[in-house]
Protein backbone atom coordinates (compact mmCIF):
# COMPACT_ATOMS: atom_id res chain seq x y z
CA UNK A 1 0.00 0.00 0.00
CA UNK A 2 0.75 3.38 0.38
CA UNK A 3 0.30 6.27 3.15
CA UNK A 4 0.34 9.75 2.14
CA UNK A 5 0.53 12.74 4.41
CA UNK A 6 0.71 16.84 3.93
CA UNK A 7 2.72 18.79 6.58
CA UNK A 8 0.44 21.27 7.45
CA UNK A 9 -4.07 21.28 7.32
CA UNK A 10 -3.30 24.93 6.78
CA UNK A 11 -1.56 27.78 5.41
CA UNK A 12 -2.32 31.32 4.97
CA UNK A 13 -0.10 33.86 2.60
CA UNK A 14 0.07 37.08 1.96
CA UNK A 15 -1.31 37.94 -1.52
CA UNK A 16 2.22 37.99 -3.60
CA UNK A 17 4.16 36.09 -1.93
CA UNK A 18 4.97 32.03 -2.93
CA UNK A 19 3.16 29.26 -1.51
CA UNK A 20 4.82 25.99 -0.75
CA UNK A 21 2.63 23.24 -0.16
CA UNK A 22 4.55 19.70 1.29
CA UNK A 23 3.60 16.19 0.99
CA UNK A 24 5.25 12.77 1.99
CA UNK A 25 4.59 9.37 0.85
CA UNK A 26 5.75 6.16 2.34
CA UNK A 27 6.23 3.57 -0.40
CA UNK A 28 9.34 3.74 -2.39
CA UNK A 29 8.36 1.83 -5.44
CA UNK A 30 5.71 4.66 -6.47
CA UNK A 31 6.82 6.44 -9.40
CA UNK A 32 3.93 8.65 -10.58
CA UNK A 33 2.98 11.93 -8.79
CA UNK A 34 0.11 14.62 -9.10
CA UNK A 35 -1.33 17.56 -7.02
CA UNK A 36 -4.80 18.48 -7.22
CA UNK A 37 -6.52 21.82 -6.55
CA UNK A 38 -10.42 21.74 -4.99
CA UNK A 39 -12.34 24.73 -4.44
CA UNK A 40 -15.18 24.45 -2.36
CA UNK A 41 -18.23 22.57 -3.27
CA UNK A 42 -16.32 21.08 -6.45
CA UNK A 43 -14.12 18.21 -7.40
CA UNK A 44 -10.42 18.50 -7.55
CA UNK A 45 -8.78 19.53 -10.54
CA UNK A 46 -5.54 18.63 -11.67
CA UNK A 47 -2.33 20.80 -10.98
CA UNK A 48 0.91 19.27 -12.39
CA UNK A 49 2.25 15.65 -12.17
CA UNK A 50 5.81 14.66 -12.18
CA UNK A 51 7.13 11.17 -12.85
CA UNK A 52 10.45 9.54 -10.79
CA UNK A 53 12.23 9.97 -13.99
CA UNK A 54 12.24 13.79 -13.02
CA UNK A 55 13.06 16.06 -9.85
CA UNK A 56 11.80 19.12 -10.89
CA UNK A 57 8.27 20.08 -13.04
CA UNK A 58 7.12 23.87 -13.91
CA UNK A 59 4.27 24.90 -15.00
CA UNK A 60 2.23 28.55 -15.11
CA UNK A 61 3.02 29.70 -11.39
CA UNK A 62 3.43 26.23 -10.41
CA UNK A 63 6.35 24.09 -9.28
CA UNK A 64 6.96 20.70 -8.58
CA UNK A 65 9.75 19.25 -6.65
CA UNK A 66 10.51 15.60 -5.88
CA UNK A 67 12.79 14.29 -3.51
CA UNK A 68 13.05 10.47 -3.75
CA UNK A 69 15.50 9.84 -1.20
CA UNK A 70 13.60 11.47 1.55
CA UNK A 71 10.02 10.46 -0.36
CA UNK A 72 8.98 14.20 -0.26
CA UNK A 73 7.06 16.51 -2.70
CA UNK A 74 6.38 19.81 -2.65
CA UNK A 75 4.34 22.15 -4.89
CA UNK A 76 5.78 25.79 -5.28
CA UNK A 77 3.71 28.48 -6.21
CA UNK A 78 4.73 32.02 -7.27
CA UNK A 79 3.24 35.26 -6.58
CA UNK A 80 -0.05 33.37 -4.94
CA UNK A 81 -3.57 34.80 -5.52
CA UNK A 82 -6.72 35.32 -4.01
CA UNK A 83 -8.01 33.17 -6.82
CA UNK A 84 -5.59 30.29 -5.52
CA UNK A 85 -7.29 29.86 -1.95
CA UNK A 86 -8.00 26.39 -2.18
CA UNK A 87 -7.15 22.80 -0.54
CA UNK A 88 -4.45 21.10 -2.29
CA UNK A 89 -4.15 17.38 -2.47
CA UNK A 90 -1.08 15.41 -3.39
CA UNK A 91 -1.73 12.04 -4.77
CA UNK A 92 0.94 9.20 -5.60
CA UNK A 93 0.56 6.03 -7.74
CA UNK A 94 2.48 3.57 -9.90
CA UNK A 95 2.87 4.68 -13.04
CA UNK A 96 1.72 1.08 -14.26
CA UNK A 97 -1.02 1.00 -11.89
CA UNK A 98 -4.24 1.88 -11.36
CA UNK A 99 -4.76 3.15 -7.63
CA UNK A 100 -4.02 6.74 -6.45
CA UNK A 101 -3.43 7.61 -2.67
CA UNK A 102 -4.59 10.68 -1.79
CA UNK A 103 -3.49 13.13 1.19
CA UNK A 104 -5.34 14.43 3.60
CA UNK A 105 -4.75 17.74 2.00
CA UNK A 106 -3.74 21.41 3.04
CA UNK A 107 -6.32 24.42 3.29
CA UNK A 108 -4.61 27.25 1.09
CA UNK A 109 -5.96 30.57 2.67
CA UNK A 110 -4.45 33.67 0.58
CA UNK A 111 -4.68 37.12 2.97
CA UNK A 112 -5.45 40.60 0.52
CA UNK B 1 -15.29 18.76 -15.56
CA UNK B 2 -13.76 16.90 -18.44
CA UNK B 3 -16.80 15.57 -19.45
CA UNK B 4 -17.82 13.94 -16.24
CA UNK B 5 -21.25 14.19 -14.56
CA UNK B 6 -22.85 12.75 -11.45
CA UNK B 7 -26.71 12.21 -10.09
CA UNK B 8 -28.09 13.11 -7.65
CA UNK B 9 -25.67 15.87 -6.37
CA UNK B 10 -27.23 15.95 -3.07
CA UNK B 11 -29.44 13.24 -1.36
CA UNK B 12 -30.54 12.56 2.15
CA UNK B 13 -31.74 9.20 3.07
CA UNK B 14 -32.31 6.68 5.99
CA UNK B 15 -30.77 3.87 7.74
CA UNK B 16 -31.33 0.64 5.52
CA UNK B 17 -32.41 2.20 2.65
CA UNK B 18 -30.64 1.35 -0.85
CA UNK B 19 -29.30 4.51 -2.36
CA UNK B 20 -27.65 4.05 -5.98
CA UNK B 21 -25.36 7.22 -7.25
CA UNK B 22 -24.60 7.25 -11.10
CA UNK B 23 -21.51 8.44 -12.78
CA UNK B 24 -21.49 9.37 -16.56
CA UNK B 25 -18.46 10.61 -19.00
CA UNK B 26 -18.78 11.25 -22.03
CA UNK B 27 -15.03 10.67 -22.92
CA UNK B 28 -14.77 7.25 -23.49
CA UNK B 29 -12.27 6.61 -21.00
CA UNK B 30 -10.92 2.95 -19.83
CA UNK B 31 -10.87 3.48 -16.30
CA UNK B 32 -13.48 4.81 -13.93
CA UNK B 33 -13.18 5.11 -9.89
CA UNK B 34 -15.55 5.73 -7.11
CA UNK B 35 -13.76 7.38 -3.86
CA UNK B 36 -15.24 9.24 -0.88
CA UNK B 37 -14.09 12.02 1.06
CA UNK B 38 -14.71 12.66 4.66
CA UNK B 39 -12.93 15.07 7.05
CA UNK B 40 -9.62 14.40 8.60
CA UNK B 41 -9.03 11.60 5.49
CA UNK B 42 -7.81 11.97 1.97
CA UNK B 43 -9.83 10.56 -0.55
CA UNK B 44 -10.03 7.12 -0.46
CA UNK B 45 -10.86 4.63 -3.45
CA UNK B 46 -14.23 2.81 -2.97
CA UNK B 47 -14.20 0.26 -6.06
CA UNK B 48 -12.81 1.01 -9.74
CA UNK B 49 -13.59 -0.73 -12.96
CA UNK B 50 -11.20 -0.65 -15.86
CA UNK B 51 -13.53 -2.19 -18.50
CA UNK B 52 -17.24 -2.69 -19.20
CA UNK B 53 -18.24 -5.65 -16.12
CA UNK B 54 -15.05 -5.43 -15.14
CA UNK B 55 -14.27 -3.74 -11.53
CA UNK B 56 -12.20 -4.52 -8.35
CA UNK B 57 -12.19 -3.33 -4.85
CA UNK B 58 -10.57 -0.30 -3.61
CA UNK B 59 -9.40 0.56 0.29
CA UNK B 60 -12.60 1.03 1.80
CA UNK B 61 -15.15 -1.18 -0.25
CA UNK B 62 -17.01 -2.85 2.32
CA UNK B 63 -20.86 -2.04 2.12
CA UNK B 64 -20.38 -0.54 -1.12
CA UNK B 65 -20.85 -3.08 -4.78
CA UNK B 66 -20.45 -1.12 -8.34
CA UNK B 67 -21.44 -1.82 -11.93
CA UNK B 68 -20.77 -0.88 -14.94
CA UNK B 69 -22.55 -2.21 -18.35
CA UNK B 70 -21.60 0.78 -20.76
CA UNK B 71 -18.48 2.40 -20.78
CA UNK B 72 -19.83 5.23 -20.06
CA UNK B 73 -21.92 4.62 -17.34
CA UNK B 74 -20.20 3.63 -13.78
CA UNK B 75 -22.83 2.90 -10.67
CA UNK B 76 -22.10 2.97 -7.01
CA UNK B 77 -24.82 1.39 -4.82
CA UNK B 78 -25.38 1.29 -0.77
CA UNK B 79 -26.97 -1.73 -0.39
CA UNK B 80 -28.65 -1.00 3.02
CA UNK B 81 -26.93 2.99 3.70
CA UNK B 82 -25.60 3.37 7.34
CA UNK B 83 -24.59 6.65 8.94
CA UNK B 84 -21.21 5.78 8.38
CA UNK B 85 -21.47 6.30 4.77
CA UNK B 86 -22.35 10.00 4.96
CA UNK B 87 -19.98 11.05 3.08
CA UNK B 88 -18.75 13.05 -0.23
CA UNK B 89 -18.69 10.65 -3.43
CA UNK B 90 -16.28 11.56 -6.36
CA UNK B 91 -16.25 9.82 -9.37
CA UNK B 92 -13.35 9.91 -11.73
CA UNK B 93 -11.98 8.83 -15.22
CA UNK B 94 -8.97 7.89 -16.39
CA UNK B 95 -7.33 7.09 -19.94
CA UNK B 96 -3.82 6.20 -18.19
CA UNK B 97 -2.84 8.02 -15.79
CA UNK B 98 -4.04 11.56 -15.24
CA UNK B 99 -7.24 11.12 -13.24
CA UNK B 100 -10.58 13.43 -13.95
CA UNK B 101 -12.76 14.22 -11.32
CA UNK B 102 -16.66 14.68 -11.47
CA UNK B 103 -18.78 17.72 -9.29
CA UNK B 104 -19.17 15.01 -6.33
CA UNK B 105 -22.57 13.85 -4.59
CA UNK B 106 -23.25 14.93 -1.31
CA UNK B 107 -24.69 11.44 0.78
CA UNK B 108 -26.44 12.24 3.78
CA UNK B 109 -27.75 8.99 5.92
CA UNK B 110 -30.13 9.94 8.87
Amino acid sequence: GESVGLHLPTLSVQEGDNSIINCAYSNSASDYFIWYKQESGKGPQFIIDIRSNMDKRQGQRVTVLLNKTVKHLSLQIAATQPGDSAVYFCAVARWTGNQFYFGTGTSLTVIP
Amino acid sequence: DAGITQSPRHKVTETGTPVTLRCHQTENHRYMYWYRQDPGHGLRLIHYSYGVKDTDKGEVSDGYSVSRSKTEDFLLTLESATSSQTSVYFCAISSGNEQFFGPGTRLTVL
